[in-house]
């Protein structure tokens, strides 16, 4: 079964410009996390998306977004882009059900982004 | 709000001694615990979890882990540490009531000299 795949891998941007990136989950997998990885703050949960409807949200701005397809796929984007942005962003799936069981997420390998 | 704290941020060991990294959690609910580890250039693998039952769990390539709820501990350990797990380990908790959100640790970075 293949696993997580994000696209695009490296991604350069300017200051004040936005970017999408795009994950494809496990297939089954209904259930989508991004997290945003940095030497400073380490991993943090940006946000889960579960039959295309967000879940729960981390502690980020607004200028963080994303959405789910009904095939599952999901896509982060982020407007106005600051240096801080720069990162390695991480999305992993899960099976996703209707209530919290005990879940397992996999882990893509990653976007880095390298706002400039 | 959930916390993660791992104590050692940097461990360098020789092979065939044994390792034991720490992992604290702050959060009174009914917890999931994961250790996960990033290799050098490779995307985050699982090496263990825990949902419930028997607290001392195995996982891959030998790695164990003991849930310890008095003490808020999911210590993760192996016998005999190889130079192919040099990574850095991550432990991760994730509160039933807040569903898939992971809150992980700082992470510590192994090193294993040959």
């Amino acid at each position: 079964k293949a696993g997580v795949t994000q696209t695009p891998r490296y991604l350069i941007k300017t200051r004040g410009q936005q970017v999408t990136l795009s994950c494809s989950p496990i297939s089954g997998h209904r259930s989508v996390s991004w997290y945003q990885q940095t030497p400073g703050q380490g991993l943090q949960f940006l946000f889960e998306y579960f039959s295309e409807t967000q879940r729960n949200k981390g502690n980020f701005p607004g200028r963080f977004s994303g959405r789910q397809f009904s095939n599952s796929r999901s896509e982060m984007n982020v407007s106005t882009l600051e240096l801080g942005d720069s990162a390695l962003y991480l999305c992993a799936s899960s099976l996703g059900r209707t209530v919290y069981p005990q879940e397992t997420q996999y882990f893509g390998p990653g976007t880095r982004l390298l706002v400039l | 709000a959930q916390s993660v704290s791992q104590h050692n941020h940097h461990v360098i060991l020789s092979e065939a001694a044994s390792l034991e990294l720490g992992c604290n959690y702050s959060y009174g609910g009914t917890v999931n615990l994961f250790w996960y580890v990033q290799y050098p250039g490779q995307h985050l693998q699982l090496l263990l979890k825990y949902f419930s039952g028997d607290p001392l769990v195995k996982g891959i390539k030998g790695f164990e882990a003991e849930f310890i709820k008095s003490k808020f501990s999911f210590n993760l350990r192996k016998p005999s540490v190889q130079w192919s797990d040099t990574a850095e380990y991550f432990c991760a908790v994730n509160a039933r009531e807040y569903g898939n959100k992971l809150v992980f640790g700082a992470g510590t970075i192994l090193r294993v000299k040959s």
